[in-house]
């Protein structure tokens, strides 16, 4: 079975701080993907990032950053230095052959 | 740069209201999906479509339909609207699938009296 688990349902760090969502998921297929979302106040999600299951470099994003591990099953976010700006819910989502499963999000407040 | 609409923001409707929320892209993707987003439990599922008059059910679909008769346009339809129904509707479209991100619309918050 497909499933993605994002055990942090809320999240609160004093700007400036560094934080970290994490997301962990399960399937059986061989080739996947794996994505996150930020789902600000306003309510639109917007994709921040795609990975493929067979690319398990690390990736950095100017204060965004993710770490792949294919050997724990997880693939975790960090913002560096947050800002006021990042405060949204965050959603990390698998694909398999025709759908997308979403965790449950994770609610990062950053507090000025 | 890759559009959805939704027909409304918010929408207040009545038990036993039929419902209807529309979705248009601009990308000409194959892929069209509709969730329904509740607090703690996610996004979730509820009918995706391939192409045109082509609908799958998802993790959710009892009590909708949809409707795909053009390519662009992906109509999600409560023929009875009840109380826990209310909920974020949220559309979305991809090209082909699995590999390729989802783009998503503003989402309707729907509110059944």
């Amino acid at each position: 079975a497909q499933k993605v688990t994002q055990a942090q349902t809320e999240i609160s760090v004093v700007e400036k701080e560094d934080v970290t969502l994490d997301c962990v998921y399960e399937t059986r297929d061989t080739t996947y993907y794996l994505f996150w979302y930020k789902q600000p106040p306003s309510g639109e999600l917007v994709f921040l990032i795609r990975r493929n299951s067979f690319d398990e470099q690390n990736e950095i994003s100017g204060r965004y950053s993710w770490n792949f591990q294919k050997s724990t099953s997880s693939f975790n976010f960090t913002i560096t230095a947050s800002q006021v700006v990042d405060s949204a819910v965050y959603f990390c989502a698998l694909s398999g052959v025709d759908q997308f499963y979403f965790g449950t999000g994770t609610s990062l407040t950053v507090i000025p | 740069d890759v559009k959805v609409t939704q027909s409304s923001r918010y929408l207040v409707k009545r038990t036993g209201e039929k419902v209807f929320l529309e979705c248009v892209q601009d990308m000409d993707h194959e892929n069209m999906f509709w969730y329904r987003q509740d607090p703690g439990l996610g996004l979730r599922l509820i009918y995706f479509s391939y192409d045109v008059k082509m609908k799958e059910k998802g993790d959710i679909p009892e009590g909708y339909s949809v409707s795909r008769e053009k390519k662009e346009r992906f109509s999600l339809i409560l023929e009875s609207a009840s109380t826990n129904q209310t909920s974020m509707y949220l559309c979305a479209s991809s090209w082909t699938s699995g590999m390729n991100e989802q783009f998503f619309g503003p989402g309707t918050r729907l509110t059944v009296l």
